[in-house]
């Protein structure tokens, strides 16, 4: 069965340079989560979206934008890297946008700043 | 606020012994408690949920209230149950999950 997938799996960024990560949910599924995973930390919410809308956010930097598209993939684009980027990011899809309805994780990008 | 604390970092035991992984919270509300699972070199994959009272992979996990835990348990512990295991919870009015730290089980042959 077809899973999340991210692009890329690792990434490797300078200080002060953008980066770009997407997320291609379960086919039929119309919500994405994104979470941070810093080295050693549990993974942290970002920022979510159903139908193309904005549903929830968390901690996520004014530096990262994010938005779902009409195909329900999304893009988390960072600005301004900074080291503390340094992390794995995670999506997540969720499908018929029913509460508490169970999130599939994707392999995750590792994003390493220098 | 909204909390989930592991207390165990990692946990080792020998195979056949039993595992206890422990999951404490802290919501005012009425949260939906789960355990996720992260093999080596594999992707979180839910594990187990509270509201579906299932057994998984021989793993159970209960729903104290009283004591706001959730701690996960198997009676006899396999070598394939190594892995990262991640307690969560998310509340009725948002579906993001607050993770905990994790608790690595290593499962000695």
């Amino acid at each position: 069965a077809a899973g999340v997938i991210q692009s890329p799996r690792h990434l490797i960024k300078e200080k002060r340079e953008t980066a770009t990560l997407k997320c291609y949910p379960i086919p039929r599924h119309d919500t994405v989560y994104w979470y941070q995973q810093g080295p050693g930390q549990d993974p942290q919410f970002l920022i979510s979206f159903y139908e193309k809308m904005q549903s929830d956010k968390g901690s996520i930097p004014d530096r990262f934008s994010a938005q779902q598209f009409s195909d329900y993939h999304s893009e988390l684009n960072m600005s301004s890297l900074e080291l503390g980027d340094s992390a794995l990011y995670f999506c997540a899809s969720s499908g018929a946008g029913e509460r508490g309805d169970e999130q599939y994780f994707g392999p995750g990008t590792r994003l390493t700043v220098t | 606020a909204q909390r989930v604390t592991q207390p165990e970092k990692l946990l080792s035991v020998f195979k056949g012994a039993p595992v206890e992984l422990k999951c404490n919270y802290s919501y005012s509300g009425s949260p939906e408690l789960f355990w996720y699972v992260q093999y080596s070199r594999q992707r979180l994959q839910l594990l187990l949920r509270h509201i579906s009272r299932e057994s998984i992979k021989g793993f159970t996990a209960d729903l104290n209230k009283g004591e706001t835990s959730f701690h996960l348990k198997k009676p006899f512990a396999q070598e394939e149950d190594s892995a990262m295991y991640y307690c969560a919870l998310s509340s009725y009015n948002t579906d993001k999950l607050i993770f905990g730290t994790g608790t690595r089980l290593q499962v000695f042959p």
